[in-house]
């Protein structure tokens, strides 16, 4: 099946410095990813949709400038925590599906990455 | 912005036991979908039900859908100390560019 690699899986950083996380479609081509946010004990969060060639849409309460995202090419997205600070700590996970239809029935998950700022 | 709510919040129960867990939604749906999560992990695909469908079943699983209600059921059945985990409702929000939408979630604790 369809596979969403997400790097890196873990990271630690100290506050103010950009950490970048990686997602990718190995096996089939995404004009658009989702990424989300989810804190301890709660659920997934949509912060925005990266559209392949264009901006990102934000959802509302996501800051742009500070996660900034770039999705370069059909396989490929990153989400930068820009100046992070210990409120960023959290799990961040992508999706991407190879279709974008309106059912969006094939959609898979990478194994998300988990930001700690000290 | 999230698009459901799961009730109940936390279940635990003891293993061979049923665990029914309820997801309630907002908006007309073109299919709802549920995702389990183990702790700390990524999200893995359970089983998708259409709107037109009402119930469907994959091995120990049966989803109900009642779209006049907008809910779902999802019900695990002859539960094992290995379903423990969280369990999300999802559907699709058009408004987001058709990102999926999670519900708050209910955490399952089965014990042997």
């Amino acid at each position: 099946g369809a596979v969403v690699s997400q790097h890196p899986s873990w990271v630690i950083c100290k506050s103010g410095t950009s950490v970048k996380i990686e997602c990718r479609s190995l096996d089939f081509q995404a004009t658009t990813m989702f990424w989300y946010r989810q804190f301890p004990k709660q659920s997934l969060m949509l912060m925005a949709t990266s559209n392949e060639g264009s901006k990102a849409t934000y959802e509302q309460g996501v800051e742009k400038d500070k996660f900034l995202i770039n999705h370069a090419s059909l396989t490929l997205s990153t989400l930068t925590v820009t100046s992070a600070h210990p409120e960023d700590s959290s799990f961040y996970i992508c999706s991407a599906g190879p279709q974008t239809g309106a059912s969006n029935e094939k959609l898979f998950f990478g194994s998300g990455t988990q930001l700690s700022v000290l | 912005s999230q698009q459901g709510e799961e009730d109940p919040q936390a279940l635990s129960i003891q293993e061979g036991e049923n665990a029914t867990m309820n997801c309630s939604y907002k908006t007309s749906i073109n299919n709802l979908q549920w995702y389990r999560q183990n702790s700390g992990r990524g999200l893995v695909h359970l089983i998708l039900i259409r709107s037109n469908e009402r119930e469907k079943h994959s091995g120990r699983l049966r989803v109900t859908l009642d779209t006049s209600k907008k809910s779902s059921s999802l019900l695990i059945t002859a539960s094992r100390a290995a379903d423990t985990a969280s369990y999300f409702c999802a559907t699709v929000s058009y408004q987001a560019g058709t990102a999926l939408i999670f519900g708050k979630g209910t955490t399952l604790s089965v014990s042997s």
